[in-house]
């Protein structure tokens, strides 16, 4: 069974852009998280959604926005890039309960 | 108190040694536990999950003390490929998220 899926792997964007992450969970879950991991802390909570409802939202700024579609996929947006930016995005999914299974994540980089 | 708090090591143990990482968390409501591992560059990996007092699986022994708000991890006979960033996880109190610590850093010599 394929695990959690996300693209891009890598992306480079200057600041001011904006950016879409893409995340497909494991086949079955209905639940999906963001996180933002920077260099040297923990993974850093941004949304959870459950059937295509926002269940959770981290202490991040409206820049960063997402969705859920009826398939389950997700997309992470974020407006107006910062330098801090700059991190590995990680998706997460989950079926029910708490156990979370994360993908490979997405290198952000902003120029 | 930080919601999940981890000593970030490194810790640095030849193979065979045996290793504790210690974890202390603040929301006195949690009832599951989790330990991931991340090596460089990857995603994170559910090493095991603890909801009772502790939970085994072969070298590696999680302990929950509820009482203290503690969660360790023990780690026996030391491989190579242990080495990585070990992650303490709590949920968040509404149960929408999974709370980290910065990581405990294990390398491991021959």
């Amino acid at each position: 069974d394929a695990g959690v899926t996300q693209s891009p792997t890598h992306l480079i964007k200057t600041r001011g852009q904006h950016v879409t992450l893409r995340c497909s969970p494991i086949s079955g879950h209905k639940s999906v998280s963001w996180y933002q991991q920077v260099l040297g802390q923990g993974p850093q909570f941004i949304f959870q959604y459950y059937e295509k409802e926002e269940r959770g939202r981290g202490n991040f700024p409206d820049r960063f926005s997402a969705r859920q579609f009826p398939n389950y996929s997700s997309e992470l947006n974020v407006n107006a890039l910062l330098l801090g930016d700059s991190a590995l995005y990680l998706c997460a999914s989950s079926w029910v309960g708490e156990t979370q299974y994360f993908g490979p994540g997405t290198r952000l980089l902003v120029l | 108190r930080k919601e999940v708090e981890q000593d970030p090591g490194p810790f640095n143990v030849p193979e065979g040694a045996t290793v504790a990482f210690n974890c202390t968390y603040s929301n006195s409501a949690s009832q599951s536990f989790f330990w991931y591992r991340q090596d460089c560059r990857k995603e994170p990996k559910l090493l095991m999950s603890v909801y009772s007092s502790g939970n085994e699986d072969g070298r590696f022994t999680a302990q929950l003390n509820r009482a203290s708000q503690y969660i360790s991890l023990l780690i026996r006979d030391s491989k190579l490929s242990d080495s990585a960033t070990y992650l303490c996880v709590a949920p968040n109190q509404a149960g929408t998220a999974l709370i980290f610590g910065k990581g405990t850093t294990l390398s491991v010599s021959s």
